[in-house]
């Protein structure tokens, strides 16, 4: 079975400018997550999708943070602008339902400079 | 307290035990959660516990739940190398099912 995609791996941006990541969940996946990690921190949920609709984005920025998944499969998360705190890795996470456990991806490591 | 806790380093000789511990937040919460981060890598799901088990045993894993302290503990047998990384423990509490992460223990594990 494959993993949780995402991609970039990597990405580095000047502050002020735009963002986006894109994460593919497990297949039949219905319940997709976004987390911030900052380093030497563990995960911070940003928001939960259950197929296409939001259940829960009461800890995302909506002043710079947006994300979306409206076919309900794949998912993107944006930022615009940038900040310096923003530096962290994203990491995209599914479950087949909301109450079973979740699996992750390997994450995005995003520096800002 | 507010924060899911745990300490910050571990560190153990190859073939010993090793003991993770970590003090949660809420004592309703429903699943309890461990995971493991190598580096550069995403979390890895080890194991879970629901809250009306004392004890889950897999393989070199055993986990230990005690919700009247809000406690749970990872224990990893004849630990190796391989098992150098960052555990977190994480809560689901009822009605949600959002994660909440502790910090994360950094395992050392000395040849």
């Amino acid at each position: 079975e494959a993993g949780v995609a995402q991609s970039p791996r990597y990405k580095i941006i000047e502050k002020r400018q735009s963002v986006a990541f894109w994460c593919n969940p497990i297949s039949g996946h219905a319940t997709l997550y976004w987390y911030q990690q900052i380093l030497g921190q563990g995960p911070k949920l940003l928001i939960q999708f259950q197929n296409n609709g939001v259940v829960d984005d009461s800890q995302l920025p909506k002043d710079r943070f947006s994300a979306e998944r409206l076919k309900g499969v794949d998912s993107t998360l944006k930022i615009q602008p940038a900040k310096l705190e923003d530096s962290a890795v994203y990491l995209c996470a599914s479950s087949p339902n909301s109450n079973q456990p979740q699996h992750f991806g390997d994450g995005t490591r995003l520096s800002i400079l | 307290g507010e924060d899911v806790e745990q300490s910050l380093f571990l560190s153990v000789r190859e073939g010993d035990s090793s003991v993770i511990n970590c003090t949660y937040t809420d004592s309703s919460s429903t699943y309890l959660y461990w995971y493991k981060q190598e580096p550069g890598a995403g979390l890895q799901l080890l194991t879970y516990i629901f809250s009306n088990m004392d004890m889950k045993q897999d393989q070199r894993l055993t986990v230990l739940l005690n919700k009247k302290d809000k406690h749970l503990s990872l224990r990893i047998a004849d630990t190796q190398t391989g098992d150098s990384a960052i555990y977190f423990c994480a809560e689901s509490p009822p009605g949600t099912y959002k994660y909440i992460f502790g910090t994360g223990t950094r395992l050392k594990v000395l040849a």
